[in-house]
């Protein structure tokens, strides 16, 4: 199975400071049709997971555009440019090369 | 509006089985894999596995299988995961989501688990 790895697993972000998240997979999610398939969530406090990007860096529709996606590989970092109280929750990144689907240990972003 | 609505909350004994529910509107049904998550009190997020409810093929995570069922009703936009031998770490809430990836072609986006149920929460008990 691919193992996803997360960095930080929290962090404490100032009202319109920038944020980062990484996520490191144990192989390469690079497909043979030339798409990478990595994907990030956000669980905001009591609600069901939500997709924020896909293909490493397409914004899910409706998605701010303070969130940005990079990478390639294994390794992918999730930014948002300017952290809102409503991105409070937790994040995790998903491979979605192989099955069974596998996610990170999720990064629990709080508002200081 | 796309929407996936699950069942309600179950309590369970252990060694007892329970099925869960997801009833899609909005959108083609046989157009997209459901998958299954779930998540125990605190915890990450599990991958339990997959069905398409085009011909009802499924994939399992090796931990549930021979535990686990995963079935759809087309005629009523329904998938089911039923799960045996209920022990007390199944204890969680129970997702449904929606997926195209290995349905549509690659030159499209590949939309992973786009949307979600509301989750239900199973609770195993003696």
């Amino acid at each position: 199975d691919i193992v996803m790895t997360q960095t930080p697993l929290s962090l404490s972000v100032t009202p319109g400071q920038p944020a980062s998240i990484s996520c490191r997979s144990s192989q390469s999610l690079l497909h043979s049709d030339g798409k990478t398939y990595l994907y990030w969530y956000l669980q905001k406090p009591g609600q069901s997971p939500q997709l924020l990007i896909y293909e490493v860096s397409s914004r899910f529709s409706g998605v701010p555009d303070r969130f940005s996606g990079s990478g390639s590989g294994t390794d992918f970092t999730l930014k948002i440019s300017r952290v809102e109280a409503e991105d409070v929750g937790v994040y995790y990144c998903m491979q979605a090369l192989h099955l069974p689907r596998t996610f990170g240990q999720g990064t629990k972003v709080e508002i200081k | 509006q796309v929407q996936l609505v699950q069942s309600g909350a179950e309590v369970k004994k252990p060694g007892a089985s329970v099925k869960v529910s997801c009833k899609a509107s909005g959108y083609t049904f046989t157009g997209y894999f459901m998958h299954w998550v779930r998540q125990a009190p605190t915890q990450g997020l599990e991958w339990m596995g997959r069905i398409n409810p085009n011909g009802g093929g499924t994939t399992y995570a090796q931990k549930f299988q021979g535990r686990v069922t995963m079935t759809s009703d087309t005629s009523i936009s329904t998938a089911y995961m039923e799960l045996r031998g209920l022990r007390f770490d199944d204890t969680a809430v129970y997702y449904c989501a929606r997926d195209v990836i290995d349905i549509v072609a690659a030159s499209l986006p590949q939309y992973a688990l786009d949307m979600w149920g509301q989750g239900t929460l199973v609770t195993v008990s003696p």
